[in-house]
């Protein structure tokens, strides 16, 4: 079936850390890829998304994400993390001719001081 | 400028009522999505619309109707209530298929 994975359900790391999530998707064509931060009681906000072209793509708060076709995935990272980061994270896809976007289950990411 | 607007924020209703949820977006986007959260499992996709008077089905579309009879306005309804429904409900909307969603504050219903 069609789906989109994050296989972290929650993750803790120190302040000043690197971060990894990880995200997988099930889609025959190559979807276009997002990434969205959610603040506890909030709406969704876009880090950075990815339709083509170079796979390494940059988006706000210093966030980056790796897109790896042989893998089928769309990882974000970030080489130091703030306590502000602490917040949910949701890998989104919208399959290419399927006009819908679709979310994964999100990664809660804690930050220990 | 507004962005996504969901009415109302709150909400509690009783098994069996029914209500209509209110997202407007003053962005002129033609793509629209009603989604709702629920503590491990991410949002998930009710009903989206990609333009004025078109509608389709998401993931979990039971118990759920919407309408889009405006461009700026997406209706979700909920005809007979159950606390199944209770959920936390996001509306987005999107200028297309490979933009940016923008996301609305979330509406919070309780179905005792």
């Amino acid at each position: 079936a069609q789906s989109v994975t994050q296989p972290d359900i929650h993750i803790t790391v120190s302040e000043g850390a690197s971060l990894e999530l990880r995200c997988n998707y099930s889609y025959g064509a190559t979807p276009y890829l997002f990434w969205y931060v959610q603040s506890p009681g909030q709406g969704l906000q876009l880090l950075l998304k990815y339709f083509s072209g170079d796979t390494l793509v940059q988006g706000i708060k210093g966030f980056e994400a790796e897109f790896k076709r042989s893998q089928s995935s769309f990882n974000l990272r970030k080489p130091s993390v703030h306590w502000s980061d602490a917040a949910e994270y949701f890998c989104a896809v919208n399959p290419q001719g399927a006009q819908k976007l679709v979310f994964g289950q999100g990664t809660r990411l804690t930050i220990n001081p | 400028n507004a962005g996504v607007t969901q009415t109302p924020k709150f909400r509690v209703l009783k098994t069996g009522q029914s209500m209509t949820l209110l997202c407007a977006q003053d962005m002129n986007h033609e793509y629209m999505y009603w989604y709702r959260q629920d503590p491990g499992m991410g949002l998930r996709l009710i009903h989206y619309s990609v333009g004025e008077g078109t509608t389709a089905k998401g993931e979990v579309p039971d118990g759920y109707n919407v309408s889009r009879l405006k461009k700026q306005n997406f209706l979700l309804g909920l005809e007979s209530a159950a606390p199944s429904q209770t959920s936390v409900y996001f509306c987005a909307s999107s200028r297309g298929q490979a933009s940016e969603a923008f996301f609305g504050q979330g509406t919070r219903l309780t179905v005792v």
